[in-house]
């Protein structure tokens, strides 16, 4: 059971750059979440999604986009990175709200 | 949510009880307490969460005050991969719309051989 899986781990963009970062669950959770962790920093939440087809903003959406074309899969994208997006990302699922969230490995990502 | 405080680090020894304390005197009734800790470059993971009862997992042991404006994770034998940043995460479990958690800095828990 691989739980939450996040491709790439490492990326190093350049300003200006765009590309999606994939996440994908084999739980069957309704729930997923894109946050951010900055060196120091707690995690904050970037986008979520409640089910196939939806999406919702969260504390830090902006520069950010996010699909969820499919239930297993939630995607973000950075359409034009800037280094102030340099951060780790990480990806989570849950079935629902009352229970715990299960998180990825983290993708790092350096845009110079 | 309710805004949750904590001690920024801790030690412990190895073998002994390892109790994380976090205030958080704000708390509505309907919010639930959360732990998740996060070892070093690794994802957070989930340990355990309560509304007003305490809770035992395999993990751990949440011990939440009558009046839940406190409450304390317990690792019964504390050993040295369970050195991590403890985080006590307050919010409703609405069951409905999901708003993520709020982490803040957490509890840097050492544990010391």
């Amino acid at each position: 059971n691989a739980g939450v899986t996040q491709t790439p781990k490492f990326r190093v963009l350049k300003t200006g750059q765009s590309m999606t970062l994939l996440c994908a669950q084999d739980m069957n959770h309704e729930y997923m979440y894109w946050y951010r962790q900055d060196p120091g920093m707690g995690l904050r939440l970037i986008h979520y999604s409640v089910g196939e087809g939806t999406t919702a903003k969260g504390e830090v959406p902006d520069g950010y986009n996010v699909s969820r074309l499919k239930k297993q899969n939630f995607l973000l994208g950075l359409e034009s990175a800037a280094p102030s997006q340099t951060s780790v990302y990480f990806c989570a699922s849950s079935r629902g709200t009352q229970v715990g969230a299960f998180f990825g490995q983290g993708t790092r990502l350096t845009v110079v | 949510d309710a805004k949750t405080t904590q001690p920024p680090s801790m030690d412990c020894a190895e073998g002994r009880a390892a109790n994380l304390p976090c205030n958080h005197s704000t708390i509505s009734g309907n919010e639930y307490v959360y732990w998740y800790r996060q070892i070093h470059s690794q994802g957070p993971q989930y340990i355990i969460h309560g509304l007003k009862n305490n809770e035992t997992n395999e993990m751990a042991s949440l011990i939440i005050t009558e009046d839940r404006k406190s409450s304390t994770l317990i690792l019964p034998h504390a050993t040295l991969r369970d050195t991590a940043v403890y985080y006590c995460i307050v919010r409703v479990a609405t069951g409905g719309g999901a708003d993520g958690l709020t982490f803040g800095k957490g509890t840097h828990l050492i544990i010391q051989p």
